[in-house]
């Protein structure tokens, strides 16, 4: 099993620019998640999926879209970016809510926008 | 609002010493809590769950514990090696909370000096 993968691993933006992070789990898990990473900051959720065809806002949902057409895939869209969303973006997934269930993570995306 | 402390934000400890992290949650109403390790530039990696009925986790070299009604856990790590280095964070997940999200900590940067 790959687990979860994120493309790109890195991509440079110029303020303006539109693009689209693309999460990948094999595991068959029903819930999916995109995370940011700011220095100092932790992680926030942006959006999150508790199945195929299900989005919803997390804590920082601003200039951020996403889709869950396919239930092992999870979309993260800029429509513009903006220097504030220089991040490194995570996506996550799990295969449950009880409380032994784990959260597994990708490798990120670094994002600079210029 | 969850919030989740870590302090300090950066330890450096010789090589074979004791490793003793702290992490600190505002409200008590946890499922459970989650210990990762990230190195540079990495993803995130799951290294103990403990649920909120269990006081310890314990796996090889580390052992976790938790104090639901204080508000604590620790993560130690016995006889450190330069390979500890990396930092280590902490989440909870909250009873009540409709988003299924992790609150996390900011992490403490471990350096293990050789």
């Amino acid at each position: 099993n790959a687990g979860v993968t994120q493309t790109p691993k890195f991509r440079v933006l110029k303020t303006g620019q539109s693009m689209t992070l693309l999460c990948a789990q094999d595991m068959n898990h029903e819930y999916m998640y995109w995370y940011r990473q700011d220095p100092g900051m932790g992680l926030r959720l942006i959006h999150y999926s508790v199945g195929e065809g299900t989005t919803a806002k997390g804590e920082v949902p601003d200039g951020y879209n996403v889709s869950r057409l396919k239930k092992q895939n999870f979309l993260l869209g800029l429509e513009s970016a903006a220097p504030s969303q220089t991040s490194v973006y995570f996506c996550a997934s799990t295969d449950g809510w009880g409380p032994n269930n784990e959260q597994f993570f990708g490798p990120g995306t670094r994002l600079t926008v210029l | 609002k969850q919030e989740v402390t870590q302090i300090p934000a950066a330890l450096s400890v010789p090589e074979g010493e004791n490793l003793v992290l702290n992490c600190s949650f505002t409200d008590s109403a946890i499922y459970n809590l989650q210990w990762f390790r990230q190195d540079p530039g990495k993803g995130l990696t799951s290294l103990l769950l403990i649920q909120s009925s269990q006081r310890e986790q314990t796996s090889g070299r580390l052992n976790a514990s938790l104090d639901k009604s204080s508000g604590r856990s620790t993560l130690y790590i016995a006889a450190s090696q330069p390979g500890d280095s990396a930092t280590y964070l902490c989440a909870v997940r909250s009873y009540g909370s409709n988003d299924y999200k992790l609150s996390f900590g900011a992490g403490t940067t471990v350096t293990v000096r050789a």
